[in-house]
């Protein structure tokens, strides 16, 4: 069974600083990796994803992540937060049997 | 290019009641799924298809039945409303390996 864990319910960040949301994953075999992100009232956007190759993934909006095999861990980062950037984050895995399993988000709010 | 489109966008429905959800996609994707997603749970996968005439069950299945005649179209049919199916509905669709192309969701109370 798959599965990923999202530690921390909300994070609270000053626009302008550096932004992190966390995420843990359990898989057999090699995941894939995605963040997803949604703004109230909408559906769920992809942010970026890792398959394979290079540990640090870029993707949209600025946002990068950093795939860690021996944590077992995929956490979202942003240099320099933006008060637009306060969403709800949703990290997946999928173990390629294309049953994606989410994590029960992580709400981000960056202050002005 | 419409992508993943859903109807309807909201719902009201009395317990006992069946409906279906619709989804269509216009990519051509093989893989489709629909969640729902309720408060502090995350998205939680329902049922799921991996091309026409095949599907198969996710996490939480029991109320729903799905069906997949075509590539284009994946209906999520809840048989008989209760109270507990009161959730937002997401269907979305992926090519194998790429990421998921969600929908706009329907919003679904039973009362």
């Amino acid at each position: 069974a798959q599965s990923v864990a999202q530690p921390e319910d909300q994070v609270n960040v000053a626009e302008g600083n550096p932004l992190t949301v966390k995420c843990t994953y359990s898989v057999s075999g090699n995941p894939y990796l995605f963040w997803y992100v949604q703004y109230p009232n909408r559906g769920l956007q992809f942010l970026l994803k890792y398959i394979t190759g290079d540990n640090l993934v870029k993707g949209s909006y600025g946002f990068e992540a950093e795939f860690n095999k021996s944590q077992t861990s995929f956490h979202l980062k942003k240099p320099s937060a933006l008060v637009s950037d306060s969403a709800l984050y949703f990290c997946a895995v999928d173990s390629n049997d294309y049953k994606l399993s989410f994590g029960a988000g992580t709400t981000v709010t960056v202050r002005a | 290019n419409a992508g993943v489109t859903q109807t309807p966008k909201f719902q009201v429905l009395k317990t006992g009641q069946s409906m279906t959800l619709q989804c269509a996609q216009d990519m051509n994707h093989e893989y489709m799924s629909w969640y729902r997603q309720d408060p502090g749970m995350g998205l939680r996968l329902i049922h799921y298809s991996v091309g026409a005439g095949i599907t198969d069950q996710g996490e939480v299945p029991n109320g729903y039945n799905v069906s997949r005649s075509t590539t284009e179209d994946f209906p999520l049919r809840l048989l008989s409303a209760a109270p507990s199916q009161t959730s937002v509905y997401f269907c979305a669709s992926r090519a194998g390996g790429s990421e998921q192309y969600f929908g706009p969701g329907t919003r679904l109370t039973v009362t």
